[in-house]
């Protein structure tokens, strides 16, 4: 937390192709990392988290990894469709440990 | 839907204005966090209140203020508004003021001043 980075800030593939989002963070303490979608004029809605007592986590088409020693996690979408087309975001508890902290979003088109 | 309600959706207002953003959270959750989303500097934590009271505080501006009623719901109130102060602003809930176990987000409201 405290710091997050993401990247690329937009991403463009073809349908079905795989895409890759990578965050770092600052705060080694960090041990909760979520993804949020957001669509068009809608709110980031939670599509998968993972916790830093594992490495991976897998959900359909979605995974997430996590890297402790090098602080950075990453979201895996396989076999994109069009309806992934949408903004995501990382985001890790600051150091408070009040709130999330969020990355500045990455941009993913899904071209058919 | 999420469960989390934000009204208005719209909001457009003249600089030098007050408004009052509001926020009903999920059914079951004690915990609103308010963020502020512009396209520069993404998703800003504002604000985080608990059954009724101020947790914890972000970037929250001196000219903006919160609070939390007793039926949970939440208001975030702007005053002496600046060009700047436009954006959208989301408001989060989650049972647990731990943000360890996520929150989940509304609608927002997107605010123009003019």
């Amino acid at each position: 937390g405290e710091n997050v980075e993401q990247h690329p800030s937009t991403l463009s593939v073809q349908e079905g192709d795989s895409a890759v989002i990578k965050c770092t963070y600052s705060d080694s303490a960090s041990n909760y990392f979520p993804w949020y979608k957001q669509e068009l004029g809608k709110g980031p809605q939670l599509i998968i988290d993972i916790r830093s007592n594992v490495g991976e986590k897998k959900d359909q088409r979605i995974a997430v990894t996590l890297n402790k020693t090098a602080k950075h996690f990453s979201l895996h979408i396989t076999e994109t469709q069009p309806e992934d087309s949408a903004v995501y975001f990382c985001a890790a508890p600051n150091q408070a440990g009040t709130a999330l902290i969020f990355g500045k979003g990455t941009t993913l088109s899904v071209s058919s | 839907d999420s469960g989390v309600t934000q009204t208005p959706k719209h909001l457009i207002t003249a600089t030098g204005q007050r408004v009052t953003l509001r926020c009903s959270p999920r059914s079951g959750d004690l915990s609103v966090y308010w963020y502020q989303q512009s396209l520069d500097q993404g998703l800003q934590f504002l604000i985080q209140y608990y059954n009724g009271e101020e947790r914890a505080k972000g970037n929250i501006l001196e000219r903006f203020s919160a609070q939390q009623f007793p039926d949970l719901h939440s208001e975030l109130n702007l005053s002496s508004l600046e060009l700047g102060d436009s954006a959208l602003y989301f408001c989060a809930s989650s049972v647990d003021p731990d943000p360890n176990y996520g929150y989940t987000f509304g609608s927002g409201t997107r605010l123009t001043v003019v």
